[in-house]
């Protein structure tokens, strides 16, 4: 199975500010790799799929990068709406794997 | 538009099976496959299975094999998992979605299911 490593696990930001998560797979999955968001009680909603592309509807401070094994979920400015839980999931190969979670506080 | 409506919440004993449903609407069934996710309290997401409405293909990961069967009704749209064996680590939401590698994706509202005696 791969395995997927994201740091950090939990992060204290401010509105306004950069915030940068990563995910880190145990061999190469390409591109296939999507960020999710989630509220408390709330399902995940993905804001990024093919490690780069928007989903629609996401805001475009979500951007994401990376390819292979290293990959970046970046808020490029933080909004009160943005504290939540991130996942990172593979989809390059079953069973899917998701990361362990950064949970971004105030 | 598209619509993955679950069950209502389950509360269920140690050691018995609950069975939660995924109807889905708006799209047509057997072009994407289910997927199946739960988190615990306090914990993250975990993926546990999916399966194809087209072909019955199906994967399950290693923590649920033999303890989790996902099926498909075509004739309503209607996705079911069920977990046997309930213990209290169970307790959690479980969650259907849909996706593709492209800009496909949609989630249920989830399920709260309870394992308590």
């Amino acid at each position: 199975d791969i395995q997927m490593t994201q740091s950090p696990s939990s992060l204290s930001a401010s509105v306004g500010d950069r915030v940068t998560i990563t995910c880190r797979a145990s061999q190469g999955i390409r591109n296939d790799l999507g960020w999710y968001q989630q509220k408390p009680g709330k399902a995940p909603k993905r804001l990024i799929y093919a490690a780069s592309s928007l989903q629609s509807g996401a805001p475009s401070r979500f951007s994401g990068s990376g390819s292979g094994t290293g990959f970046t979920l970046t808020i490029s400015s933080l909004q009160p709406e943005d504290f939540a839980a991130y996942y990172c999931l593979q989809y390059n190969s079953f069973p899917r794997t998701f990361g362990q979670g950064t949970k971004v506080e105030v | 538009q598209v619509q993955l409506v679950q069950s209502g919440a389950e509360v269920k004993k140690p050691g018995a099976s609950v069975r939660v449903s995924c109807r889905a609407s708006g799209y047509t069934f057997t072009t994407y496959g289910i997927t199946w996710v739960r988190q615990a309290p306090g914990r993250g997401l975990e993926w546990m299975g999916w399966i194809s409405p087209y072909s019955g293909d199906r994967s399950d990961a290693q923590n649920f094999q033999g303890r989790v069967t996902m099926t498909t009704d075509t004739s309503t749209s209607t996705a079911y998992m069920e977990l046997r064996s309930l213990g209290s680590d169970d307790t959690a939401i479980y969650f259907c979605s849909i996706s593709d590698g492209g800009s496909v994706d949609h989630w249920g509202q989830g399920t709260l299911v309870t394992v308590s005696s």
